[in-house]
Parts: C-alpha cells; sequence; structure tokens
C-alpha cells in the first residue's frame, strides 16, 4: 500500500456519461497530481493541486476538471465521455518542493 | 517544452546487466526520476538524479549527465520479476509536475 488511495478501482460507464475519480493523498502530502495512461501510452500530465489551490495545468481536456478539498482529497470529474476517454487514470501525492511522487494504484474507466 | 526518448522494448536474460537509456531535451532542467510500473499497477519510484554522475541503490544504478540530455538506468543481476516497463521522468525548473517518457518494457528471459 502506497498511502495514495484512489476510488473506485474499475469503472464502466457509457459515451456522453459524467464520472468521478477520487484520490486520498499520502499523510501529510499537499500536492496531487492526475495523470491519464492510455493502452501503450505513457503517463500523460493532467493538473497539479497544492494545498487545494491549481498549481499546474497540462494537457487537459476543458470537459475535465479537477479540485482538491480542505481536506487535501481530490476529485477529477470527466464529463461526456467519449470512447477514447478510456484508460488508466493515476493520482500521485508528494510533499512538495523537491520530491519525487507516490503513485495511487489507479482507477481503469472503460468508456462504452 | 521537453521531449523524451527512450527504447520501447529490451529483452535480456536472467542474471545479466541491462542498461536502459533515456535522451531528452528542456528549456531548464530540475531533475530525472526512473520509475518501474507493472503492466495494469502504479509506477513506483526507482531513482532520482539531478546532479550529475551516478547513483547507486542496490541492484539498480542511475546516472545524469545534464550537458548530454542523457540518464541511463541499470539493472544488474536480473530477475524474472524485474520484467516490466521503465519510465524515465524529467522535472523542469519552477514545477513539480513530471514529464514522463513512454517507458521501455523490458523482459526478462530465463
Amino acid at each position: 500500500d502506497s498511502g495514495v488511495t484512489q476510488t473506485p478501482k474499475h469503472l464502466i460507464t457509457a459515451t456522453g456519461q459524467r464520472v468521478t475519480l477520487r484520490c486520498s493523498p499520502r499523510s501529510g502530502d499537499l500536492s496531487v497530481y492526475w495523470y491519464q495512461q492510455s493502452l501503450d501510452q505513457g503517463l500523460q500530465f493532467l493538473i497539479q493541486y497544492y494545498n487545494g489551490e491549481e498549481r499546474a495545468k497540462g494537457n487537459i481536456l476543458e470537459r475535465f476538471s479537477a479540485q482538491q478539498f480542505p481536506d487535501l482529497h481530490s476529485e477529477l470529474n470527466l464529463s461526456s465521455l467519449e470512447l477514447g476517454d478510456s484508460a488508466l487514470y493515476f493520482c500521485a501525492s508528494s510533499v512538495g518542493g523537491g520530491s519525487g511522487y507516490t503513485f495511487g494504484s489507479g482507477t481503469r474507466l472503460t468508456v462504452v | 517544452g521537453q521531449n523524451i526518448d527512450q527504447p520501447t522494448e529490451m529483452t535480456a536474460t536472467e542474471g545479466a546487466i541491462v542498461q536502459i537509456n533515456c535522451t531528452y531535451q528542456t528549456s531548464g532542467f530540475n531533475g530525472l526520476f526512473w520509475y518501474q510500473q507493472h503492466a495494469g499497477e502504479a509506477p513506483t519510484f526507482l531513482s532520482y538524479n539531478v546532479l550529475d554522475g551516478l547513483e547507486e541503490k542496490g541492484r539498480f544504478s542511475s546516472f545524469l549527465s545534464r550537458s548530454k540530455g542523457y540518464s541511463y538506468l541499470l539493472l544488474k543481476e536480473l530477475q524474472m520479476k524485474d520484467s516490466a516497463s521503465y519510465l524515465c521522468a524529467v522535472r523542469h525548473i519552477g514545477a513539480n509536475n513530471l514529464f514522463f517518457g513512454t517507458g521501455t518494457r523490458l523482459t526478462v528471459i530465463p
């Protein structure tokens, strides 16, 4: 157990629907990062939050949004889902500053 | 921007040594990371280099040359469980997020 908790582990939904992925960072970590990993693709950075505030944005679609709550957990909202959104979505956390990441076990999203 | 290149696949024999290379181009380098990822699982941290040279950690070592935009991960005494993807990632100055290469899928054969 890495200490980063992601729920749900698996999600199957239809095109056009909206889903919410949840992440609880490791205790003491203030930064949360969201990544998307499609089949045979690298990890694509979506967005970072630090202590409740958006800190950096990557290749995140306008249909996707995220937030970090006062208790530091984060949610990634994916709407108007398309088949191409099927992927593994990873959350990672870090203390901030110069440290590396600890990843959660991911949420596998399948859009049918 | 950033551009990170790694070989797509490599095969090596159990007990042998394998070197996985990574080249990168970035404006404002602030650290290079290596992660291991088994299929369908979370990436796990292996090593971090910010200064030139070799960092050794058990069977795994990582090397960095900032002037050449080059790093390698060295795995010694390969075991079957080392079959996984190895991801090279770069961090830029002023940012904490990492940019990942597409990874090198290593297969260890008996």
